[in-house]
């Protein structure tokens, strides 16, 4: 078994700024994601990386940047954080692009 | 156009009674469905997946009912419980591009 972190839990920023958040996996696994989920909605993809130092493109990549740092751990900015925002950004991970993605708890962002 | 599509927002059922989730999707090169629940605070759970080479999955309670020709999916829970009240989502993806595609979510809900 493993687990995903996320952190922080909980981040209220303010309008115009760049916001980073990070995700921790132990399950050795290759690929990790990262998706964006709004209320009453499904998730929608923003960056995923197949190995350390690679990095694609989701279908709601613009205004993030990622960055996977190593194996292990997966970060997502924010870089222009908008008023009123507020999302929930769920991290996951899978051993290949066909396995099984594990969720972390997500972090939830509210922006004043 | 919505890739995948969950019929219903929300669905409440008496507890014992069958719960049954609907999906459809556009894209006929899916060929992975997988089914997350998720709780409240919670990332989503893997609870159920089916290959397009099959036409039903079951897991305890949990029966998945899939027609590629009508490109549409249903998951069926048997015997529901006031646990299993949750925010189900369908999935899909094309295994050759590794990149799950979710629908909206029905938010389940078993009462006692």
């Amino acid at each position: 078994g493993g687990i995903i972190t996320q952190t922080p839990k909980f981040l209220i920023g303010q309008e115009g700024q760049k916001l980073t958040l990070k995700c921790q996996q132990n399950f050795n696994h290759d690929t990790m994601y990262w998706y964006r989920q709004d209320s009453g909605k499904g998730l929608r993809l923003i960056y995923y990386s197949i190995t350390e130092n690679d990095l694609q493109k989701g279908d709601l990549s613009e205004g993030y940047d990622a960055s996977r740092e190593k194996k292990s751990s997966f970060s997502l900015t924010v870089t222009s954080a908008q008023k009123n925002e507020m999302a929930v950004f769920l991290c996951a991970s899978s051993k290949g692009g066909e396995d099984t993605q594990y969720f972390g708890p997500g972090t939830r962002l509210l922006v004043l | 156009q919505q890739q995948v599509r969950q019929s219903s927002q929300s669905l409440t059922v008496w507890e014992g009674e069958t719960a049954i989730l609907n999906c459809s999707y556009e894209n006929s090169a899916f060929d992975y469905f997988p089914w997350y629940q998720q709780f409240p605070g919670e990332g989503p759970a893997l609870l159920i997946a089916i290959r397009s080479v099959s036409d039903k999955k079951e897991d305890g309670r949990f029966t998945i009912f899939f027609n590629k020709r009508e490109k549409n999916l249903s998951l069926h829970i048997k015997d529901s419980q006031p646990g299993d009240s949750a925010t189900y989502f369908c999935a899909a993806m094309n295994t050759n591009t590794g990149k799950l595609t979710f629908g909206d979510g029905t938010v389940l809900t078993v009462k006692p």
